[in-house]
């Protein structure tokens, strides 16, 4: 089955400093791979995805790269915020009977951004 | 337009009891699925309805069975509870046969 890695599990930037998150994953049917941000108590907020057919990806500070030959995709945040401390979750998803299937999801990065 | 809700937010149960998760799916959303937490770890799937069907599982025993409603609402039974199976249970609501899961906040179950 689907195995997602994810490194760093911790990551500590210094406010306005950039952070970068990897991951690879195993399955090559798999085709959609978002990125959900968790705060503490709060359930995963899509904040990025990337379909297999697209090799970049950007919103305003948040962007994310595909390489699907080394099966590995990954998420930059630019010029980041405090507010951007949580825990930040990869995952992918193949299609399952015509429809877009569960998520794999990796263990996750605790991102600390330091005023 | 109200997001995924899900009830309790939390619930203390005992060894070998049952317990009942309710699901609202985010307005415009037909598919539900549920995820298990653990503390520290990523989620991992439970199963998917979708026109009141169980469309796909992941590796959880029967003890963990779910029902979708016609209102696209949906809920998740576990039986006989084990300790194993505290965690922060989550619902994720979709359209369709997209993808683009919109998640709730979960409802931290503790077994005792």
């Amino acid at each position: 089955g689907e195995n997602v890695e994810q490194h760093p599990s911790t990551l500590s930037v210094q406010e306005g400093d950039s952070a970068v998150i990897k991951c690879t994953y195993s399955d090559s049917a798999s085709n959609y791979f978002p990125w959900y941000k968790q705060e503490l108590g709060k359930g995963p907020q899509l904040i990025i995805d990337i379909r297999s057919n697209v090799g970049e990806k950007k919103d305003q500070r948040i962007a994310v790269t595909l390489n699907k030959t080394a099966k590995h995709f990954s998420l930059h945040i630019t010029e980041t915020q405090p507010e951007d401390s949580a825990v930040y979750f990869c995952a992918a998803s193949a299609y399952y009977g015509g429809s877009q299937g569960n998520l794999i999801f990796g263990k996750g990065t605790k991102l600390s951004v330091k005023p | 337009d109200a997001g995924v809700t899900q009830s309790p937010t939390h619930l203390i149960k005992t060894r070998g009891q049952q317990v009942t998760l309710r699901c609202s799916p985010k307005s415009g959303h037909d598919t539900v699925s549920w995820y298990q937490q653990a503390l520290g770890q990523g989620p991992q799937f439970i199963f998917q309805y979708y026109e009141e069907e169980e469309r796909q599982r992941g590796n959880f025993p029967d003890r963990f069975s779910g029902h979708q409603f016609p209102n696209y609402s949906s809920e998740l039974n576990v039986n006989a509870l084990l300790l194993g199976d505290s965690a922060l249970y989550l619902c994720a609501s979709s359209f369709g046969r997209t993808g683009g899961y919109t998640f709730g906040s979960g409802t931290r179950l503790t077994v005792v």
